[in-house]
């Protein structure tokens, strides 16, 4: 069985701040990770993925996450918020790097910038 | 890059009253789609896997009669919810991944159902 484990439903942070988003991870086998976000109303935006290989890995908008085996974990960061960066972020895991099994998401952070 | 489109984005019915909602892969095939719940400032919750051809597999707890997927083809998968009541309010995406390219799930906007 797989679960992720998102710390903190809300992280609030000052605009240009570093912001941090913390996910863990509990795989069987070598898991596939995923960040996500969501704007409201709206579906989600894939952000990053690991797969295999480097275990930094950039996403779009600056966000960047790396996959710490020994920590199990696979947190989200970007050096400077900006507004716009105010949604939901979803942690997720899958057996596949396609996510062609599904994905079992964390329970989501709500990022808040503040001005 | 490749889309999802879903529709309705948002619909309101009465209660016991049956609610179709599509997802359909714009740009590629997608032999596995996968429709999600989210309830309110909650995560998603997968529901069941829809496959070209056969039948969905559903999740634990999920009711098959009440929430009806088919997946006729493969750019388009459908759920339907049935009799629906007010506890089936919800917010629906619908996911799709494009296998051939290996690329990961792409997302539908997602679809608002209110039950009054």
């Amino acid at each position: 069985a797989q679960s992720v484990t998102q710390l903190g439903s809300h992280v609030s942070v000052s605009e240009g701040a570093l912001v941090l988003l913390r996910c863990n991870y509990s795989s069987s086998v070598p898991p596939y990770l995923f960040w996500y976000v969501q704007y409201p109303n709206q579906g989600l935006q894939l952000l990053l993925k690991y797969t295999t290989g480097a275990t930094l890995v950039k996403g779009i908008n600056g966000f960047e996450a790396e996959f710490k085996k020994s920590e199990t974990s696979f947190h989200l960061t970007k050096p400077s918020a900006h507004m716009s960066d105010a949604a939901e972020y979803f942690c997720a895991v899958s057996f596949s790097g396609g996510g062609a099994d599904g994905l079992t998401f964390g329970k989501g952070t709500h990022l808040i910038i503040q001005p | 890059g490749a889309v999802v489109s879903q529709h309705p984005s948002w619909v309101i019915c009465k209660s016991g009253t049956s609610v179709k909602i599509e997802c359909r892969s714009l740009d590629f095939q997608a032999t596995t789609m996968f429709w999600y719940r989210q309830f309110p400032k909650q995560s998603l919750m997968l529901m069941a896997t829809s496959n070209e051809g056969s039948k969905a597999t559903y999740e634990q707890g999920v009711e098959k009669d009440k929430f009806l997927i088919n997946h006729a083809s493969l750019t388009l998968s459908t759920l339907t919810v049935t009799s629906a009541h007010p506890e089936d309010s919800s917010f629906y995406i619908c996911s799709a991944a494009d296998v051939g390219r290996g690329s990961p799930l792409h997302f539908g906007n997602g679809t608002r159902l209110t039950v009054t």
